[in-house]
């Protein structure tokens, strides 16, 4: 069964450092799809950057990239020069396959981004 | 409005009453789903339409919790007899065609309190 493992419950990081979110991910189809989403504390989910699998290069917007290591099976978030406002709740998923929208979520990281 | 629409934003009742939750997706969107997120974990799928069919209902707990779409827009999801197990935030999201082509597009949430 497919399956996203977040190690990280809490990070914090200094303005305008950069961070790395942790996601590891677990399934047998060869297509699929990851996700990284934000939750500040209003609640919604604001989605931030996405990678196939079958993407030779490691996704990017804007301050966030995804590292993806298709062989680890890890798809961590990087966000570089970290602001006060990124603090929130991030959230990997997973699509497994190719015609679905359906979205398994890990149990987040919160993070915490001090002046 | 632009985005999906949740009402109401905060419910509260009482142990063994009937609630439902409304969700109006992004017009044109085909794929609506529900989500389950109790505190301090990731959102857990429920149900998912795609149209006016539940294309894939595995994540609904009991059979308490039932779930329409009958025109294919609005969706209402049904919590008969709460229990307090119950108490969290409901989200909704939707998608253009539900077929791996993109990203979930989130309301932010109806928070479920059951007393």
């Amino acid at each position: 069964a497919q399956k996203i493992t977040q190690t990280q419950p809490g990070m914090f990081v200094q303005e305008k450092e950069a961070v790395t979110l942790d996601c590891t991910y677990d399934t047998s189809d060869q297509s699929y799809g990851l996700f990284w989403y934000k939750q500040p504390s209003s609640g919604e989910m604001i989605f931030l950057i996405y990678q196939g699998s079958y993407d030779e290069q490691n996704a990017t917007e804007g301050r966030y990239s995804l590292n993806f290591q298709k062989a680890r099976k890890s798809a961590n978030l990087v966000i570089s020069a970290s602001q006060l406002g990124d603090s929130a709740m991030y959230f990997c998923a997973m699509r497994e396959g190719w015609n679905t929208d359906k979205l398994i979520f890990g149990t987040g990281t919160r993070l915490q981004v001090f002046p | 409005g632009a985005g999906v629409s949740q009402t109401p934003s905060n419910k509260v009742t009482e142990k063994g009453k009937y609630v439902e939750l409304r969700c109006d997706p992004i017009s044109g969107h085909t794929a609506l789903y529900w989500y389950r997120q109790s505190l301090g974990q990731g959102p857990e799928f429920l149900i998912y339409f795609q149209g006016t069919g539940a294309a894939d209902d595995s994540g609904l707990p009991n059979d308490r919790f039932f779930a329409v779409r009958p025109e294919g827009s609005v969706s209402t999801l049904k919590i008969q007899r709460t229990e307090r197990g119950d108490s969290a935030v409901y989200l909704c999201a939707s998608s253009p065609t539900g077929k791996g082509t993109g990203e979930l597009f989130f309301g932010e949430g109806s928070r479920l309190t059951v007393l």
